[in-house]
């Protein structure tokens, strides 16, 4: 059974970079049939798609948070990471990784799906 | 971008009643690539609906999907108690995949 698990500090400084890592264990990050991604959700509020990756390291961004936001795939070590730079009291949230299915569009080929599976989920607060 | 509007923001029920979500996009849903969610207090969202209208893997049948174009709806019958928590729809395809604000189902 597919599990992710989250982890990265739980407090960031404003101004300063947050990374997190998303750890996969019971499947192959290395596969033809998804794509692995990161969803937040501020305190008491909805959720926000941030970013995508293909495991060969085809990426796809949220464009209202793209400039501060990198994602990566290490299949060497079955995970993959976050990195959200500058950030704000805004960014504070829940962060999950999630497995998202690969569809193949016939006009436009390979597109995002949705989200089968969740890690538990990964709380930052930025505060100084 | 496609915005998900969410109604009602919460439906107040008795366990053994049915409900009905309704999610309305800004514009219309390539393919019926539209997902449900449900997210109970403290947990992680789990996958409900998926392509407007397909059960994810155990789900029970008193969860069905509906609609197309703009308008999806998803009908939870027979409410156990398990059933109460928020419920997100999530338009995804073209990028960026967008949630809705989500819609509480509350024990009255």
């Amino acid at each position: 059974q597919l599990h992710l698990q989250e982890s990265g500090p739980g407090v960031v400084k404003p101004s300063e970079t947050l990374s997190l890592t998303c750890s996969v264990s019971g499947g192959s990050i290395a596969t033809a049939s998804h794509y692995w991604g990161w969803i937040r959700q501020p305190p008491g509020k909805g959720l926000e798609w941030i970013a995508s990756s293909y495991y060969s390291g085809s990426t796809y961004y949220n464009s209202s948070i793209q400039s501060r936001v990198t994602i990566s795939v290490d299949t060497s070590k079955n995970l993959f990471s976050l990195r959200l730079t500058s950030v704000a009291a805004a960014d504070t949230g829940i962060y999950y990784c999630a497995r998202q299915t690969r569809l193949r569009d016939p006009q436009f080929g390979p597109i995002l799906g949705h989200f089968d599976s969740w890690g538990q989920g990964a709380l930052v607060t930025v505060s100084s | 971008e496609t915005v998900l509007t969410q109604s009602p923001g919460t439906l107040s029920l008795s366990p053994g009643e049915s409900a009905t979500l309704s999610c309305w996009a800004s514009q219309s849903v390539a393919n019926n690539y539209l997902a449900w969610y449900q997210q109970k207090p403290g947990q992680t969202p789990r996958l409900v609906i998926f392509d407007a209208s397909i059960r994810a893997t155990g789900i029970p049948d008193r969860f069905s999907g509906s609609g197309s174009g703009t308008d999806f709806t998803l009908t939870i019958s027979r409410l156990e108690p398990e059933d109460f928590g928020v419920y997100y729809c999530h338009k995804y395809g073209s990028t960026p995949g967008t949630f809705g604000q989500g819609t509480k189902v509350e024990i009255k």
